[in-house]
Formats: structure tokens, sequence, C-alpha cells
């Protein structure tokens, strides 16, 4: 079977750091993405992880680790607009197209 | 606009009742993708096209759904005989060869199911 486990939900504060932990078990594996998605929006495209290891963009990092099936996203310097669903999304076959998405975690950043 | 657009953006019908979603992809993209997500869960994947060949479908999918994309450019996803477990949000997301994890996704048709 398929399945991705995150949290459902995250509380942070406005400027503070907030780590999301996705863990995977799939039939097969070529990388991890991550996406975020606003109430009402569309998901977009934050971080992708190829290899082991950390990707940093901007505010937001990423983390892979094969061995364990395991891999994070990273939030630094938390904003309001931070608010929002996010997913990580396995990619099963280096020539397949589909993801598969976890089920999401409600990030909520207060004041 | 260069992103991906849907139409229509909503759509009521009766159950039983057929109806057919548009999905037009970022113009330099070659894969297209469909995939449904319902209130508190991550998207669903459905199908996906490489130009107009359609390379998977998802066993979840009943012989109701069926998706083209005929001239590997614009998509349309077809339900006929809806039903209420049908109600959803349908995506529509479109990539690049080579970088399926970096989908790029339209603001979805929301369908309800009377």
């Amino acid at each position: 079977g398929q399945s991705l486990e995150q949290p459902s939900e995250v509380t942070a504060v406005e400027g503070a750091i907030v780590q999301i932990n996705c863990t995977y078990q799939t039939s097969g594996f070529y990388g991890l993405s991550w996406y975020q998605q606003h109430d009402g929006g569309a998901p977009t495209f934050l971080s992708y992880n190829g290899l082991d290891g950390l990707e940093e963009t901007g505010r937001f990092s990423s983390f892979l680790s094969r061995s364990d099936s395991y891999g994070y996203l990273l939030l630094q310097e938390l904003q309001m607009k931070d608010s929002a669903s996010y997913f990580c999304a396995v990619r099963a076959f280096a020539k397949g197209g589909k993801l598969i998405f976890g089920q999401g975690t409600e990030l909520s950043v207060k004041p | 606009d260069t992103g991906v657009s849907q139409n229509p953006r909503h759509k009521i019908t009766k159950r039983g009742q057929n109806v057919t979603f548009r999905c037009d992809p970022i113009s330099e993209h070659n894969r297209l993708y469909w995939y449904r997500q319902t209130l508190g869960q991550g998207p669903e994947f459905l199908t996906y096209f490489q130009n107009e060949a359609q390379l998977e479908k998802s066993r979840l999918l009943s012989d109701r759904f069926s998706a083209e994309r005929p001239k590997g450019s614009f998509s349309t996803l077809e339900i006929q005989r809806t039903e209420q477990g049908d109600s959803a949000m349908y995506l529509c997301a479109s990539s690049l060869p080579g970088q399926g994890y970096e989908q790029y996704f339209g603001p979805g048709t929301r369908l309800t199911v009377t």
C-alpha cells in the first residue's frame, strides 16, 4: 500500500520556526515534494528532495532521509501569511508522473 | 495569465447527470494531471497525460470517469451518471517533462452533486 503520515495540525507564533514531519511508506520512491495550499486556493510547489539532505529556498527548507523514509519541511521567521495547509507528496517512479499526497498539515500562525 | 486554467470553477448537478470539465495547462508543459480533493484531504491522483497519450489511470477511477487530451494541449474530464460521492474539487496540474515533482495546479472545479 501507499501511506504518508503528517501531523494534522500545528500552531506557532509569528517569527518562530516550525517543522512539519512526513513519514512515508510507498511501493516506489524517487523523491519528496512539498506543497502549500491556502484556503480556497490551489496547491503551490515549495520544495523537492530527490537526494538525502537539506534543500534551502529562502525561509523554507526541506530535508530527506531515504533510509528512515522520513522528511520534513522547516519554515523559519513565520509570518501570518504562512497560515495554510502543507502537503508532502511522494514521487513514486522516475518516469511516472503522479504524486502521492499526504493528508496535509494545517499550520496556524498566531500573532 | 500564463498559469493553468480550469472551467467551470463551480458546477452543481443532479445525481445521474453527466458533467465535463476543461483544463488548459501552461503552454510549454507536455504533462497534464488530474486530481480530486475532498475537504481535509490531500489531492488524490486520477490520471495523467504526456502530450496526447494517457499514461496512467488510477485504479480508483471507475468506468464512469474518462479523460482526453486530443491534441496534446487542453484536456477534458467527463463524469457520467454522477453520484453524490463524486462531489469534490477536481484539480488539474501540468509540468515540464522530467519535472513531475514540480506541478503547477489550476484553481480547480468544485463539483456538487445533489
